[in-house]
């Protein structure tokens, strides 16, 4: 059983789309998050989310928006997709309102057009 | 706030030589501290952690010791395999902020 899932795993699209990028996790975690990573793989935080709690990066840009229907689930909504918003996203989970370690899916790795 | 600083990459090594990474960090409170490893193609998943001072956290043949004197947390193996080439992250978690804190990265890349 895969722990952190998401999907796509691929996803290529046109400047100016709309697209969401799926995230589920299976642990039974109470914090999830959502990573960018770039082409130099360093990792920036966009947002991280608990029953109680959503703490957005400031420097993401608002056409970024997380929705969570559930506590396993963090989806990744992007808006008018921009060129500068190629890279590989993960979304992450762990436990005891993040203090533990946390782990990750396997990428969506997202090329804009 | 918050920061995790590593030495930079590539580190490009022999198989079965020594490896260190260095990791450095600043944070409030009582950090805890993680070594991540990503594979090329996949996620980053954890390799070892310390969440306390003087703890070593060791797998795999990777070893980390929590050394709050010196605020580091360097990772260290006797002797790499080609199989051990990826991409490495220092990482911690602070109270005051529970995201997760990782630094740039290091490639380490081993030769046969």
């Amino acid at each position: 059983d895969t722990a952190v899932s998401q999907t796509p795993k691929y996803l290529v699209t046109q400047m100016g789309n709309d697209k969401s990028i799926k995230c589920e996790q299976n642990l039974g975690h109470d914090t999830m998050y959502w990573y960018k990573q770039d082409s130099k793989k360093f990792l920036k935080i966009m947002f991280s989310y608990n029953n109680k709690e959503l703490i957005i990066n400031e420097t993401v840009p608002n056409r970024f928006s997380p929705k969570s229907p559930d506590k396993a689930h963090l989806n990744l909504h992007i808006n008018s997709l921009e060129l500068g918003d190629s890279a590989v996203y993960f979304c992450a989970s762990s436990q005891d309102g993040g203090r533990a370690e946390a782990f990750f899916g396997q990428g969506t790795r997202l090329t804009v057009v | 706030g918050n920061s995790v600083t590593q030495m930079e990459g590539p580190v490009t090594l022999s198989e079965e030589a020594f490896l260190t990474i260095n990791c450095t960090y600043t944070a409030t409170g009582y950090p805890s501290l993680f070594w991540y490893v990503q594979y090329p193609g996949e996620g980053l998943q954890l390799l070892l952690k310390a969440t306390k001072a003087d703890d070593k956290g060791s797998n795999k043949g990777f070893e980390a010791t929590y050394r709050k004197e010196t605020t580091s947390f360097h990772l260290e193996k006797g002797s790499v395999q080609v199989s051990d080439s990826a991409v490495y992250f220092c990482a911690l978690i602070s109270g005051g902020s529970y995201i997760p804190t990782f630094g740039r990265g290091t490639s380490l890349i081993v030769h046969p």
